[in-house]
């Protein structure tokens, strides 16, 4: 158990619907990093945050956004959903932000399949 | 921007030594990572190296880095089946955060 909690585990939506997928980073770890993994695209960096604040950005598209709240969960918002959104999105967290923010800690996993 | 590489898929007996390679394009990578993924779960770290090493040993677990020809290999001892997933080669974008450029991972499949 890496102590880095996402939900929900699945969630089944259909094409232009809009989902939100949740993160709890491990206790003490003050950053998030949301990646996508799909067969086609491999495992791609979408954005970090670090204690609530955007810290870098990656292959994130416009119709996804993301936010660190103040107990520093994360939220990633996608919205008008299509069948290529379909992917594992993973949360990840570590202590710190930059190079040597020590190793990310990766939670399971949330699959999401748009039909 | 970064570029990792790693072959798609290795098989290997039970008892054989397994080396899984990845090569990479910026230079300036500072950490260089091997994550495993098993099926239905999440990535788990399995070792790290420094760029100003040649080489890490970790139990079964040998890390090599030639930074020369930007080359990072990882070599299991003795794979068991249980050391079937998929592993990934990772390194730190150079830049001042922590987010890490992943290779395409590569395939381990132990055969008993």
């Amino acid at each position: 158990d890496s102590g880095v909690t996402q939900t929900p585990k699945h969630l089944i939506t259909a094409t232009g619907q809009r989902v939100t997928l949740r993160c709890s980073p491990r206790s003490g770890d003050l950053s998030v990093y949301w990646y996508q993994q799909s067969l086609d695209q491999g495992l791609q960096f979408l954005i970090q945050y670090y204690n609530g604040e955007e810290r870098a950005k990656g292959n994130i598209l416009e119709r996804f956004s993301a936010q660190q709240f103040p107990d520093l969960h994360s939220e990633l918002n996608l919205s008008s959903l299509e069948l290529g959104d379909s992917a594992l999105y993973f949360c990840a967290s570590s202590v710190g932000a930059g190079r040597s923010g020590g190793e990310l800690f990766f939670g399971e996993g949330s699959r999401l399949t748009v039909l | 921007g970064e570029d990792v590489e790693q072959s798609l898929f290795l098989s290997v007996r039970e008892g054989d030594s397994s080396v899984i390679n990845c090569t990479y394009t910026d230079s300036s990578s500072t950490y260089l990572y091997w994550y495993k993924q098993e099926p239905g779960a999440g990535l788990q770290l399995l070792t790290y190296i420094f760029s100003n090493m040649d080489m890490k040993q970790d139990q079964r677990l040998t890390v090599l880095l030639n930074k020369k020809d930007k080359h990072l290999s990882l070599r299991i001892a003795d794979t068991q089946t249980g050391d079937s997933a998929i592993y990934f080669c990772a390194v730190d974008n150079g830049g001042a955060t922590n987010k890490l450029i992943f290779g395409t991972g590569t395939l381990l499949a132990v055969q008993p």
